[in-house]
């Protein structure tokens, strides 16, 4: 199936830990994106590459960093896991190219810090 | 400064209209999107104004005004699925970044038999 999808679903651990979420898309798309969706469903950006460059770096702790490999991957990996970091993180992505520029979104993965 | 507003929560009855609206104040402004997300679930894009006026598309439709800084989603004929929580997000280009949407806090719909 063409789609967007994150590795793992889920995602629980303890404080202190460092954790990676995976994210691939097969959509041929060149822009991939990391959201946070916290607990009052606010959706909020933290990054985004083009062609595997960084585009947009919103103030996000340090502990976050981002990795794209190649244009259908893009990773997060996240050191240091605080309390705060429990959320639900998206992965999404667009075609730039297309000027159709709706975001297809990957089905989160929820982390719990302990 | 970013600001989108929606309200919180609207409760509607099956087979009516209800519509959901949305104002911003943005840096830029380069297009409004809404999403539909049921719970637990990823959002899904429903529609994409750049231009004021009308989008109409099956039982929903999307209404965009730029002077005034206002959009509305309007769903028809509502059914027990469309009870979800439904997005606005304004595409920015603040900071040469071309693509950055950012969302409002959704609205809650709650439809009713």
């Amino acid at each position: 199936d063409t789609a967007v999808s994150q590795t793992p679903k889920y995602l629980v651990t303890q404080m202190g830990n460092d954790k990676s979420i995976k994210c691939e898309q097969n959509l041929g798309h060149d822009t991939m994106y990391w959201y946070k969706q916290d607990s009052k469903k606010f959706l909020k950006i933290m990054f985004s590459y083009n062609n595997k460059e960084l585009i947009i770096n919103e103030t996000v702790p340090n502990r976050f960093s981002p990795k794209s490999p190649d244009k259908a991957h893009l990773n997060l990996h996240i050191n240091s896991l605080e309390l705060g970091d429990s959320a639900v993180y998206f992965c999404a992505s667009s075609h730039q190219i297309s000027g159709r520029y709706e975001q297809f979104f990957g089905p989160g993965t929820r982390l719990t810090v302990l | 400064g970013q600001n989108i507003d929606q309200p919180t929560e609207m409760t509607a009855t099956e087979g009516a209209i209800v519509q959901i609206n949305c104002t911003y104040q943005t840096s830029g402004f380069n297009g409004l999107f809404w999403y539909q997300q049921h719970a637990g679930e990823a959002p899904t894009f429903l529609s994409y104004n750049v231009l004021d006026g009308l989008e109409e598309k099956g039982r929903f439709s999307s209404f965009l005004s730029r002077s005034k800084g206002y959009s509305y989603l309007l769903l028809k004929e509502l059914q027990m699925k469309d009870s979800a929580s439904y997005l606005c997000a304004v595409r920015d280009r603040a900071g040469g970044a071309t693509n950055k949407l950012i969302f409002g806090t959704g609205t809650l719909l709650a439809v009713q038999p």
